[in-house]
């Protein structure tokens, strides 16, 4: 299975501030299409979990653009350019390249 | 608006069954991918089963092979989830996912005790 490593798995922050989640994964995950199947996941607090980006970079509708995800291959990166109170969560990245599908362990964003 | 909604949780002995379904709306379900995502009190998330749209291909974590088996009926926008042979470590809200994520139910808890 592709194991999935997010970095920090808790990150305090202060609001206005920048805040970054790293993920890597054990194996490329470019699919024989060319693409690449990372996923980027918010679950607040007594929430299902939300899709914030699919394929590395690409946001969903009505996530905010203070939202951005950059990397390739087994590299790869959420950033939050100003962190918000709503922000507070739990940050999970996710591959659907390779089955089974994988996720990171979770980061726990908080306001300091 | 897209809409998943769980039902069928609840608490079974371990060797037990339980059928999850899930029903659909808003959106082509006949034409989505969807799965089975479960979560474990206090812990982070596992793709559980994954069906096509056709429903003639099925993915299972190995945790669940040979346990749980996921279906669905198109004609009435409907996912299903026969979970046999529980164990306690398949304690966890159940979500019903579409489409690598796009979209999720709000769960239902599934507890295995004694």
């Amino acid at each position: 299975d592709v194991v999935m490593t997010q970095s920090p798995l808790s990150l305090p922050v202060t609001l206005g501030q920048p805040a970054s989640i790293s993920c890597r994964s054990s194996q490329s995950l470019v699919y024989s299409d060319g693409n690449t199947y990372l996923n980027w996941f918010q679950q607040r607090p007594g929430q299902s979990p939300r899709r914030l980006m699919y394929e590395v970079s690409n946001r969903d509708s009505g996530v905010p653009d203070r939202f951005s995800g950059s990397g390739s291959g087994t590299d790869f990166t959420l950033r939050i350019s100003r962190v918000e109170a709503e922000d507070v969560g739990v940050y999970y990245c996710m591959q659907h390249t390779h089955w089974p599908h994988t996720f990171g362990q979770g980061t726990k964003v908080e306001i300091k | 608006e897209v809409q998943l909604v769980e039902s069928g949780g609840g608490l079974v002995q371990p060797g037990g069954s339980l059928r999850l379904s899930c029903g659909a709306s808003g959106f082509a379900f006949s034409s989505s991918w969807m799965s089975w995502l479960r979560q474990a009190p206090g812990k982070g998330l596992e793709w559980a089963a994954h069906v096509n749209p056709d429903g003639n291909e099925k993915y299972y974590v190995d945790s669940v092979r040979g346990r749980f088996t996921i279906s669905r009926d198109n004609a009435k926008n409907s996912l299903n989830l026969q979970m046999d042979s529980l164990r306690a470590e398949d304690t966890a809200v159940y979500y019903c996912v579409k489409d690598g994520g796009r979209s999720w139910g709000q769960g239902t808890l599934v507890i295995v005790s004694s």
